[in-house]
């Protein structure tokens, strides 16, 4: 079964940080583009960022550039996504999911919780 | 940056009924454009993508239409299980931005 399997939310203080991770598994993980999508509770679909297939190329988006940071292991089929300098504004749930240059997100994981509050 | 805006916001319609909803982009996306389902407590489903090329395994009853900065989802004849959140993507390169999500609900 093609699958991303996510793990690491937690609820954390402002200022701190944390990594979360998507597993694939079923198809050849090095082959897609991945993203990171995330929504606050009762809100839209905000993307975050993007990394290449082989890692070399990654995008953000202006509300977390200079803090978190993307990451992927080809070997391990998991994708990363360093958090740090956690804000209250960052609090939702985390979605990963894959992509081609002609379809996007076309499976995403189950989306991994994340509150930062003291 | 590119801002996608959809309307309407909420939708009340009954099983049966044809429903449209718009999505407009702040300058021409060409055809890059994809729509998502969203149901309570789930992750967002692919339905559509490059404007109107249906993603395997959707029914043929969600039609996607437009070009440039203006673009539609219809539902032909809605079911039951149709009732829920829809987003709108735009996507090039790898870069994505969503509009702000239609809720349909049941009359």
């Amino acid at each position: 079964e093609m699958q991303l399997v996510q793990s690491g939310g937690a609820l954390v203080q402002p200022g701190g940080s944390l990594r979360l991770s998507c597993e694939g598994s079923g198809f050849t993980f090095r082959s897609y583009w991945m993203h990171w999508v995330r929504q606050a509770p009762g809100k839209g679909l905000v993307w975050v960022s993007r990394i290449n297939s082989d890692g070399s190329d990654t995008a953000y988006a202006d509300s977390v550039k200079g803090r978190f940071t993307i990451s992927r292991d080809n070997a391990e089929n998991t994708l990363y996504l360093q958090m740090n300098s956690l804000r209250a504004e960052d609090t939702g749930l985390y979605y990963c999911a894959r992509a081609t240059e002609v379809v996007p997100n076309d499976m995403w994981g189950q989306g991994t919780m994340v509150a930062v509050s003291s | 940056d590119i801002q996608m805006t959809q309307s309407p916001s909420t939708l009340s319609a009954s099983v049966g009924d044809r429903v449209t909803i718009t999505c407009r982009a702040s300058q021409n996306i060409n055809s890059y454009l994809a729509w998502y389902q969203q149901k309570p407590g789930k992750a967002p489903h692919l339905l559509i993508y490059r404007t109107s090329s249906l993603e395997t395994g959707v029914p043929s009853r969600f039609i996607g239409s437009g070009f440039g900065t203006e673009f539609t989802l219809t539902i032909s004849s809605l079911q039951p299980d149709d009732f829920a959140t829809y987003y709108c993507q735009h996507y090039h390169r790898h870069f994505q931005t969503f509009g702000q999500g239609t809720k349909l609900e049941i009359k």
